[in-house]
């Protein structure tokens, strides 16, 4: 158990919907960050937030939005989707904004 | 951006057997990482290497950032072992972030 937490597990939608990804940091962690693994683009940066502010953007769509809120957990919007999203979403967290990543145990995301 | 490269891409072993997983980047860097991606998805944070020898148990890691590589050593493998590990570096400049080589599949069996 690396201390990061992610919900929910599975998600199960359709096209045209929005979702929200949740994620808590291990405690003391003010780093998140979001990658995005599908089985044709291997695992993808979205984002990454430290102490609430953005820090490093990857190659995160105009349609997903992100933030980390004051008590340094974070959210991950989709919206609207499409069926090229279905993939698994991770959260990592770190101390500093470059330290050691640790990585939640992802959400699985399908869009039907 | 850093490129990233692991090889081999797949390996196929038989329990008992060691192997070596190499990593080379394209850039200088203060963060590489190793995870084991196991059949279930999880990642598991095998070693923070971004220079020097690490081992733990039966794994081991090295990195020579003049180089640009690292290597990570599985010896006498498991079938519990399985799975695809990945290298992920951190450009040494603010702002970047871990980037993810393509994995080598590995599959051990008895």
């Amino acid at each position: 158990d690396s201390g990061v937490t992610q919900t929910p597990k599975h998600l199960i939608t359709a096209t045209g919907q929005r979702v929200t990804l949740r994620c808590s940091p291990r405690s003391g962690d003010l780093s998140v960050y979001w990658y995005q693994q599908s089985l044709d683009q291997g695992l993808q940066f979205l984002i990454q937030y430290y102490n609430g502010e953005e820090r490093a953007k990857g190659n995160i769509l105009e349609r997903f939005s992100a933030q980390q809120f004051p008590d340094l957990h974070s959210e991950l919007n989709l919206s609207p989707l499409e069926l090229g999203d279905s993939a698994l979403y991770f959260c990592a967290s770190s101390v500093g904004p470059s330290g050691q990543a640790y990585f939640g145990p992802g959400t699985r995301l399908t869009v039907t | 951006g850093i490129q990233v490269e692991q090889s081999p891409p797949d390996l196929i072993l038989q329990e008992g057997a060691n192997s070596t997983l190499r990593c080379n980047f394209s850039d200088s860097v203060n963060n590489l990482q190793w995870f084991h991606q196991n059949p279930w998805g999880q990642l598991i944070n095998l070693f923070y290497i971004p220079s020097g020898t690490k081992q733990n148990g039966r794994l081991s890691a090295t990195t020579v950032a003049t180089e640009r590589y690292s290597l990570l050593y599985i010896s006498s493998s498991q079938t519990t072992d399985s799975g695809v590990y990945f290298c992920a570096v951190r450009r040494n400049q603010a702002g970047t972030a871990l980037i993810f080589g393509k994995g080598t599949t590995l599959s051990v069996s008895s």
